[in-house]
């Protein structure tokens, strides 16, 4: 059966760092995938979504992400954090039963404070 | 633009009562989909339907029920709630295939069973 696996429950990030998010999935056969962003108290927003082709896609507000078949992975990446950026991110596969999802358990970036 | 809606936005409700949670989409997508939110789970599916009066189960349907009158409105009925189902659910409307099967999601319905 597919599954994701985000392994961070929380990453620390400075105002202006960089920033990476993991995400391992398991799928037979080519995956359709997806990245979405959850503000408090809000539902899902769409950040990316990565269809058979180019494995580097970009998304909105400056966030990529890269696919590779060869670790299973898709992780997403960002240049540059915005104190918008502060939320909560889930990795997701499509499956076959009318394009349903199954999630990672999500990511929750926080600000580092000096 | 597209939407989806969710009522009630909030509820508490009693072990043994029933609980309907309706979802308006104005996407006019055939693919709906109720999900729950619990702290390191991600969203989990509980039912999908292809569209009016299709219901499918999802990973975790048991103690749950669903129906889909029509194009627009999808419910989510526990006939005999549990202090176990409070949570937070996120219904989401889409696709199937290729480029539209993206989903879109309402802003979550947040169930205290006491």
């Amino acid at each position: 059966a597919q599954s994701v696996t985000q392994p961070d429950a929380r990453v620390t990030v400075s105002e202006g760092a960089s920033l990476q998010l993991r995400c391992k999935y398991s799928y037979f056969g080519t995956p359709y995938l997806f990245w979405y962003v959850q503000y408090p108290r809000q539902g899902l927003q769409l950040l990316l979504k990565y269809y058979p082709g180019d494995p580097v896609v970009q998304g909105v507000n400056g966030f990529e992400a890269e696919f590779s078949k060869s670790n299973s992975s898709f992780h997403l990446r960002k240049a540059s954090v915005h104190w918008s950026d502060w939320a909560v991110y889930f990795c997701a596969v499509r499956t076959g039963f009318a394009s349903a999802l199954t999630f990672g358990s999500g990511t929750k970036v926080i600000p580092c404070l000096p | 633009e597209a939407a989806v809606t969710q009522s009630p936005r909030n509820k508490v409700a009693v072990t043994g009562g029933k609980v309907t949670l309706s979802c308006n989409q104005t996407n006019n997508h055939n693919n709906m989909y109720w999900y729950r939110q619990d702290t390191g789970h991600g969203l989990r599916l509980i039912h999908y339907s292809y569209g009016a009066g299709s219901t499918e189960k999802g990973d975790i349907p048991d103690g749950y029920k669903a129906s889909r009158p029509s194009q627009e409105n999808f419910s989510l009925i526990l006939e005999l709630a549990t202090p176990s189902q409070t949570s937070v659910y996120f219904c989401a409307s889409g696709e199937t295939w290729g480029v539209y099967a993206e989903q879109f999601f309402g802003p979550g319905t947040r169930l205290t069973v006491l």
